[in-house]
């Protein structure tokens, strides 16, 4: 399996637009997680699925934010309108069963809002 | 979950064993302990878990206390490629829940 794929890995838009992150978890795992990472926050978690259902959406900072699961492999995670604040790395994962067995994390998608 | 403190940094010499400390004093009886590392801009990479017991991989070693409150990591021989943000984090539930983590350095 080729892990979680990530994409794209970088992104440059200007505040205001529209901008969607994707990410194809490892085939056959229930749970998919996306992350924010700043210097500031660390490493928040935004949003969970669990066989394509969000379960907690807690962390997702505001309306802005949307998250989609269509289907077992691949999620989408919407920005409209994006800001500047939200310049940040986002890092999507996928486990087994969730909080006890390991997560794979994706590689990463470095997001700058100019 | 439960609240885990970890130092925010530490450094190793190489070849040395790296011994990174964590306290959960309120861990619940049916919560895992879990570490996870960073490498610089790399996306967290799983080492190790455990829930009463001692457990070692091929990449560590984890020593949880008998009353579970706190638990070490040990890097056996520390290399320079270790160097990362190291993650300790206390679950019971569907989720990760990362804090600062500590930076370990090893120095060549």
């Amino acid at each position: 399996d080729a892990g979680v794929i990530q994409s794209p890995r970088h992104e440059v838009t200007e505040m205001g637009q529209e901008v969607t992150l994707r990410c194809k978890p490892i085939s056959g795992h229930d749970y998919l997680f996306w992350y924010r990472q700043t210097m500031m926050r660390g490493l928040e978690l935004l949003i969970y699925f669990n066989n394509n259902v969000p379960i907690d959406d807690s962390g997702m900072p505001e309306d802005r934010f949307s998250a989609k699961m269509p289907n077992a492999s691949f999620s989408t995670l919407k920005i409209q309108p994006s800001e500047p604040r939200d310049s940040a790395v986002y890092f999507c994962a996928s486990s087994l069963w969730g909080g006890n067995t390991e997560a794979f994390f994706g590689q990463g998608t470095r997001l700058t809002v100019v | 979950d439960a609240k885990t403190t970890q130092p925010p940094s530490m450094d190793c010499a190489e070849g040395r064993a790296a011994n990174l400390p964590c306290n959960h004093s309120t861990i619940s009886g049916n919560e895992y302990v879990y570490w996870y590392r960073q490498i610089h801009s790399q996306g967290p990479q799983y080492i190790i878990h455990g829930l009463k017991n001692n457990e070692t991989n091929e990449m560590a070693s984890l020593i949880i206390t008998e009353d579970r409150k706190s638990s070490t990591l040990i890097l056996p021989h520390a290399t320079l490629r270790d160097t990362a943000v190291y993650y300790c984090i206390v679950t019971g539930t569907y989720k990760y829940i990362f804090g600062t983590g500590t930076r370990l350095k090893v120095l060549a």
